[in-house]
């Protein structure tokens, strides 16, 4: 059962807009949410997270906002650059029987046009 | 720089062999983790491990065993491989409970 969603496989935007990537979780024990992206060929690499005792977490040109009464958080990205392609996942954690291990969504594939 | 090393970026094996895929991190982190991604599915855990010589089942262990001798090193095991575990494997680690996962680049197993 998958307990972090993704709804868009993919998601157009042309550069210099903002990138809105979406998540939806339905485990109420998660309290720690991340987000990774990942190019062709590489692993996923760790780009900005949030605690559930926060609602907004800033890093650059990234940040992550957190709903916890709708289980819902976003990764906005602005200005998105070409560069900024690839697929992003959202990832979830809290105690459970697999400790703190992540539990990841299916991924968003994020095209920035010149 | 936090690194993980996976020992292979592609491997070829046929059905029934006995498979291993090596992680090795440098970074002295508690828990390292074996997950696989396949289209459509996101990734999946498979096995995770807190401490040496500690291993506890993911959400899909069926037809995998892993092995942490080391600190440093975490191995997954392909026991009898079949083509349904044709897929890009990866390894990561953490620090304590809350860090960020660091992945090594995977390795893509083809099982023919």
């Amino acid at each position: 059962d998958q307990q972090v969603k993704q709804n868009s496989p993919s998601l157009s935007v042309q550069e210099g807009r903002i990138s809105i990537l979406n998540c939806d979780y339905t485990n109420s024990m998660f309290d720690y949410f991340l987000w990774y992206k990942k190019y062709p060929a590489e692993g996923p690499t760790f780009l900005i997270s949030i605690s559930s005792i926060k609602d907004k977490n800033e890093d650059g040109r990234f940040t992550v906002f957190l709903n916890k009464s709708a289980k819902h958080l976003s990764l906005h990205i602005v200005p998105s650059q070409p560069g900024d392609s690839a697929v992003y996942f959202c990832a979830a954690s809290g105690r459970s029987n697999s400790g703190y291990a992540l539990n990841f969504g299916k991924g968003t594939s994020l095209l920035v046009t010149p | 720089d936090v690194k993980v090393t996976q020992s292979s970026r592609y491997l070829v094996k046929r059905t029934g062999e006995k498979v291993f895929l090596e992680c090795v991190q440098d970074m002295d982190h508690e828990n390292m983790f074996w997950y696989r991604q396949d289209p459509g599915l996101g990734l999946r855990l498979i096995y995770f491990s807190y401490d040496v010589k500690m291993k506890e089942k993911g959400d899909i262990p069926e037809g995998y065993s892993v092995s942490r001798e080391k600190k440093e090193r975490f191995s997954l095991i392909l026991e009898s491989a079949s083509t349904n575990q044709t897929s890009m494997y990866l390894c990561a680690s953490s620090p304590g409970d809350r860090g960020a996962s660091h992945f090594g680049n995977g390795t893509r197993l083809t099982v023919t």
